[in-house]
């Protein structure tokens, strides 16, 4: 079926750097727009960054800008975010997600704590 | 960036009540080439990731009750349950993808009266 699984979350100091995964099957990886969203506990949904299928742009938010990377391998159908320079604000519930008409598939998230 | 702001924060509705949701754009996500809205809605029930609701601001994705219903145009949205059912009970958000950052809105929580 139809499945994204993320995974590298974990506790962290702040200004150190962490790398997500997100494990795509189920459908044709390459055809797809990907994208990570946040969520920091107790609060709204935040868009994080978007990769097109092709790898060829790349967008992020303002507070993620310079400091987070999303990239794609398409030979073994994973979505990556390389987290540099983490700050206690920055921890969140990360999803990835494949944009179709929407954010139509969703993984369960990976928790990520910047914390000393 | 384009803010998106919905209204209310939270509300109650009896079982079986007409309930909703607004959503507001600080600029328009009509798109002039094709004359589509590009705004979504998604659920969130507690514990769970968000599920696609709503795209182009009035179509139901596939498997969604028909109880649920978008509409407006520009800068100002509506998603409507026409009948509330238990499992109904969620945070509900929009989202334009207009342009990057695609912004969400800061959640409504719904729950039942």
């Amino acid at each position: 079926q139809v499945q994204l699984v993320e995974s590298g979350g974990g506790v962290v100091q702040p200004g150190r750097s962490l790398s997500l995964s997100c494990a795509a099957s189920g459908f044709s990886f390459t055809t797809y727009g990907m994208h990570w969203v946040r969520q920091a506990p107790g609060k709204g949904l935040e868009w994080v960054a978007v990769i097109s299928f092709d790898g060829n742009y790349r967008f992020y938010a303002d507070s993620v800008k310079g400091r987070f990377t999303i990239s794609r391998d398409t030979s073994n159908n994973t979505l990556y975010l390389q987290m540099n320079s983490l700050r206690p604000e920055d921890t969140a519930v990360y999803y990835c997600a494949r944009w179709g008409n929407g954010l139509d598939v969703w993984g369960q998230g990976t928790t990520v704590t910047v914390s000393s | 960036d384009i803010v998106m702001t919905q209204s209310p924060d939270s509300l109650a509705v009896s079982l079986g009540e007409r309930t909703t949701i607004n959503c507001r754009s600080s600029q328009s996500v009509l798109h002039s080439s094709n004359n589509k809205n590009y705004l979504v809605w998604y659920q969130q029930k507690p514990g769970q990731p968000p599920k696609l609701l709503i795209y182009w601001a009035s179509t139901r994705e596939s498997g969604v009750p028909d109880r649920f219903s978008g509409s407006g145009s520009g800068t100002d949205f509506t998603l409507t349950i026409s009948s509330l059912q238990a499992e109904d009970v969620a945070v509900y958000y929009c989202q334009q993808y207009y342009t990057t950052p695609y912004t969400f809105g800061q959640g409504t929580k719904l729950e039942i009266k």
